[in-house]
């Protein structure tokens, strides 16, 4: 079964505006963390931000926030006044396990974001 | 170094044959993954390293697919017998810790191996 998923293989948002990106995990561990990483079209993998399963609040990283929603497993990334920079894979990824730690770092399929001017 | 390391950054081999690929991660950095991916896909997991240990190889492919880590630090991927659909870019990354939050668990990835089985 698919640990990370994300639905929409690509959007297209206008210079500016705001959007959103899904992803639902599926795990029986109350211990997680989530991850989004972007990767332009150089191929570099960036860490933009993260939020921990007991974490009270949602994460926020300048531009960009999480939208956890725990009792739906949902960990939806919020760009705010998107730039054409933005333009990039966004992939969402889960790490399942507290202190065991025995878990590797999972990704969903990704989705292309196109920032339109 | 300032970043995580690998080598080749392209490889090109005949089927058949065996390769092997480098990744030297950020000194200090105790877990070590490696990734997979196709073009335009998103990134298949392989194996990862606490250490030297590898806790969760059920990512390799095959028992083509084999990796090491010594020292905690290198880590090498080797493909024995390559197949075309072994044709991707192989990522790897390291972080600090392999648990803890962001700051432990950040991943930084190196620039890859695009690997091409001809």
């Amino acid at each position: 079964a698919q640990k990370i998923t994300q639905t929409q293989p690509g959007m297209f948002v206008q210079e500016k505006e705001a959007v959103t990106l899904d992803c639902t995990y599926d795990t029986s561990d109350p211990s997680y963390g989530l991850f989004w990483y972007k990767q332009p079209s150089s191929g570099e993998m960036i860490f933009l931000i993260y939020q921990g399963s007991y974490d009270q609040q949602n994460a926020t990283e300048g531009r960009y926030s999480l939208n956890f929603q725990k009792a739906r497993k949902s960990a939806n990334l919020v760009i705010s006044a998107s730039q054409l920079g933005d333009s990039a894979m966004y992939f969402c990824a889960m790490r399942e396990g507290g202190n065991s730690g025995n878990t590797p770092l999972v990704f969903g399929k990704g989705t292309r974001l196109s920032v339109i001017a | 170094g300032a970043g995580v390391s690998q080598s080749p950054s392209n490889k090109v081999t005949e089927k058949g044959k065996d390769v092997e690929l480098r990744c030297d991660p950020i000194s200090g950095h105790t877990a070590l993954y490696w990734y997979r991916q196709s073009l335009g896909q998103g990134l298949e997991f392989l194996i990862y390293f606490q250490g030297n240990s590898a806790p969760d190889k059920s990512g390799l492919p095959s028992d083509r697919f084999s990796a090491e880590r010594t020292g905690g630090s290198v880590s090498t991927l080797t493909i024995q017998r390559t197949q075309q659909e072994d044709s991707a870019v192989y990522l790897c990354a390291s972080s600090l810790d392999w648990l803890g939050g962001a700051t432990n668990e950040k991943l930084f990835f190196g620039s890859g191996t695009q690997l091409s089985v001809l």
